[in-house]
């Protein structure tokens, strides 16, 4: 069936340094895209989205890149700190067909990141 | 503006026995979706509730079912728990009329045993 995935399961990084987490997708009716963090014993918090008519965004310290050619997104965090480390998803849906909400969202499996000061 | 609640945090039930998860979506949200999600693995979906009625399900037996009101909480029942039942809960609630939402609750944290 359709899935997201990810390249990485764990991406270790220092403080300060620049970390870039990848997702691969392969539903190509997706055109809505979030990234997600998860802190232990919490639910998924919403970091940024981007939809299929964009290639990039960006937000406070986060960029998130789409290659819908090679079914790819990307989520950068500039200047990493011990805060930023939690588990990241990507996760993608497709708007509905009356093109007026979305639907079930997909998650990938995760990438563990770590940040050591 | 407040985010979505779930309750309980934390539950253990036997094998066998029923469980009621329950939501209350964010301020200005009228969807609420339900996700599984196994210790390690990303969250799978379970159904989705628009205006009181199911609007999409995953691929879970019908054991599991669900309710939204109409002040658009929503309720996550499950039936003849089995031990791989054991998973996070999460909530997420949504608005039907577009943009992003999918905002997340905490989750229950149900063990059987």
């Amino acid at each position: 069936g359709e899935s997201v995935g990810l390249h990485l399961p764990t991406l270790s990084v220092q403080e300060g340094d620049n970390s870039i987490i990848n997702c691969a997708y392969s539903n190509s009716a997706s055109d809505y895209f979030i990234w997600y963090k998860q802190e232990s014993g919490k639910g998924p918090q919403f970091i940024i989205d981007i939809r299929s008519n964009m290639d990039k965004r960006q937000g406070q310290r986060v960029t998130v890149l789409l290659n819908k050619t090679v079914k790819h997104l990307s989520l950068q965090i500039a200047a990493t700190q011990p805060g930023d480390s939690a588990v990241y998803f990507c996760a993608e849906t497709a708007l509905n067909a009356g093109g007026t909400s979305y639907g079930k969202l997909t998650f990938g499996q995760g990438t563990i990141l770590t940040v050591h000061p | 503006e407040t985010g979505v609640t779930q309750s309980p945090t934390h539950l253990i039930k036997t094998r066998g026995q029923q469980v009621t998860l329950r939501c209350s979506s964010q301020s200005g949200h009228n969807t609420v979706s339900w996700y599984q999600q196994a210790l390690g693995q990303g969250p799978q979906f379970i159904f989705q509730y628009y205006r009181e009625e199911e609007n999409g399900r995953g691929n879970f037996p019908p054991r599991f079912s669900g309710l939204q009101f109409p002040n658009y909480s929503s309720e996550l029942n499950v039936n003849a728990l089995e031990l791989d039942d054991s998973a996070l809960y999460l909530c997420a609630s949504s608005s039907w009329t577009g943009n992003y939402g999918y905002t997340f609750g905490s989750g229950t944290r149900l063990t059987v045993v």
